[in-house]
């Protein structure tokens, strides 16, 4: 079965410092998607960044970006320059590349930013 | 494009009532989940839709929970009766194909 385990339940940064979200995954498939969402107080899941399994470069959106490292099944979130936004709760998630399939998520990480 | 919606955005009741939650899909999405997010954990998957047809189910408690799917556009999960451990965040979201899957805000419940 694929699992998603986020080890660090919280994390707190500096504005404008950088911070680094930890994830690790299992699974035996070879083709499938990974992914971190952004979940602020009002619930809303928010999609930061994806990383497609076949691809070796490192998903990069704006201040966010990843480390992928397949062969130890580990999908690292880099966040640089910190902002007070930024702080939410944030999910890694898995899924097979197949249509329709479900997301299954990490327990999550709560990142807080301070001034 | 308007995103996912839901109703209602929050819900108490007491344990062994009954409770439903409706969800509202991005038009034309043919696939649609129902999560379930218990406090300080990611979300779980419950059941997922294609169209009008249940493509997994195996994560929903089906002697209290069920949920449809009529005309393969809204949906509606209810609980019947509820548990104090269903308190939680029930998301849905809604994809089309291999695309990126958008969620809704949620409904957090509360059982006394």
């Amino acid at each position: 079965a694929q699992t998603v385990t986020q080890s660090q339940p919280e994390m707190s940064v500096q504005e404008a410092e950088t911070v680094t979200l930890s994830c690790t995954y299992d699974t035996s498939e070879s083709d499938y998607y990974l992914f971190w969402y952004k979940q602020p107080p009002s619930r809303q899941m928010i999609l930061v960044i994806r990383q497609e399994a076949y691809k070796q470069q490192n998903a990069t959106e704006n201040r966010f970006s990843v480390n992928f490292q397949k062969a130890a099944k580990s999908f690292s979130l880099k966040i640089s320059d910190s902002q007070l936004g930024d702080a939410a709760m944030y999910f890694c998630a898995y899924r097979v590349n197949q249509a329709g399939t479900a997301l299954i998520f990490g327990k999550g990480t709560t990142l807080s930013v301070s001034s | 494009e308007a995103g996912v919606a839901q109703s209602p955005r929050y819900k108490i009741i007491e344990k062994r009532q009954s409770v439903a939650f409706w969800c509202n899909p991005i038009s034309g999405h043919a696939t649609l989940y129902w999560y379930q997010q218990i406090l300080g954990q990611g979300p779980k998957l419950l059941i997922q839709f294609q169209n009008n047809g249940v493509v997994d189910d195996s994560q929903l408690p089906k002697d209290r929970f069920s949920a449809e799917r009529l005309k393969g556009v809204d949906s509606t999960l209810k609980i019947q009766p509820a548990k104090l451990e269903d308190s939680a965040v029930y998301l849905c979201a809604s994809s089309q194909g291999g695309r990126l899957k958008f969620f809704g805000p949620g409904t957090r419940l509360t059982v006394l």
